[in-house]
């Protein structure tokens, strides 16, 4: 239980296209999904939390107008990076909590995202 | 600011021994922990947690101990298997209302056969 599906696995566009990545929850229903960002050899930074039917709250820094986040479903989140450039190009994971507190997140295999 | 640290970033086991991972936290709020292991180009891969009103965790060969007063954490693995190669991340959250996660830095840890 608890899978949580991640689409496109691997992007390359050109600089200035716009890619959507999905996250799906494929066993359970998550009001909450979580964007983040990992750079080569560094942690995972969280950028934003997907409310099902409400705005995405953004972390400190993080674009809200460059990374679009769509969370219209119960079991599906979205992150469309806008008008990409090369300092774009970074591994995006998302992530997804089943029930309440004390609960762990269970994590999609990520989107390696390459702009040339 | 890094309010979680794993201060090794590598680590090498013999199999069959007993890995040992740390983490140290800065931040007093936190009150959940979790290891996550991930393979390259992988997502996390959630092995254990615990929360603040524990010190000792177990699952399978995978133990967390938890030290609130020294805000240290680890994570302790008998027998180390070669499949457990990876990089192991702890990550910390508040309890209440905050679900955030905050990541440590990994360590990757390699079992030697």
């Amino acid at each position: 239980g608890a899978v949580v599906s991640q689409h496109p696995s691997w992007v390359i566009c050109k600089s200035g296209t716009s890619v959507k990545i999905e996250c799906r929850s494929l066993d359970f229903q998550a009001t909450t999904m979580f964007w983040y960002r990992q750079f080569p050899k560094q942690s995972l930074m969280l950028m934003a939390t997907s409310n099902e039917g409400s705005k995405a709250t953004y972390e400190q820094g993080v674009e809200k107008d460059k990374f679009l986040i769509n969370h219209a479903s119960l079991t599906l989140s979205t992150l469309t990076v806008t008008s990409a450039h090369p300092e774009d190009s970074s591994f995006y994971i998302c992530s997804a909590r089943v029930g309440q507190n004390n609960q762990p997140q269970h994590f999609g295999d990520g989107t390696r995202l390459s702009i040339l | 600011d890094q309010q979680v640290k794993q201060n090794s970033p590598s680590l090498s086991v013999q199999e069959g021994r007993i890995s040992i991972l740390n983490c140290d936290y800065t931040n007093s709020m936190f009150d959940y922990f979790l290891w996550y292991k991930k393979y390259p180009a992988e997502g996390p891969t959630f092995l254990i947690s615990i929360s603040s009103i524990k010190d000792k965790n177990e699952d399978g060969r995978f133990t967390v101990f938890l030290n609130k007063s020294a805000k240290h954490l680890s994570l302790h693995i008998v027998p180390s298997q070669p499949g457990d190669s990876a990089v192991y991340f702890c990550a910390a959250s508040p309890l209440r209302g905050n679900e955030k996660l905050t990541f440590g830095t990994g360590t990757r840890l390699t079992i030697i056969p």
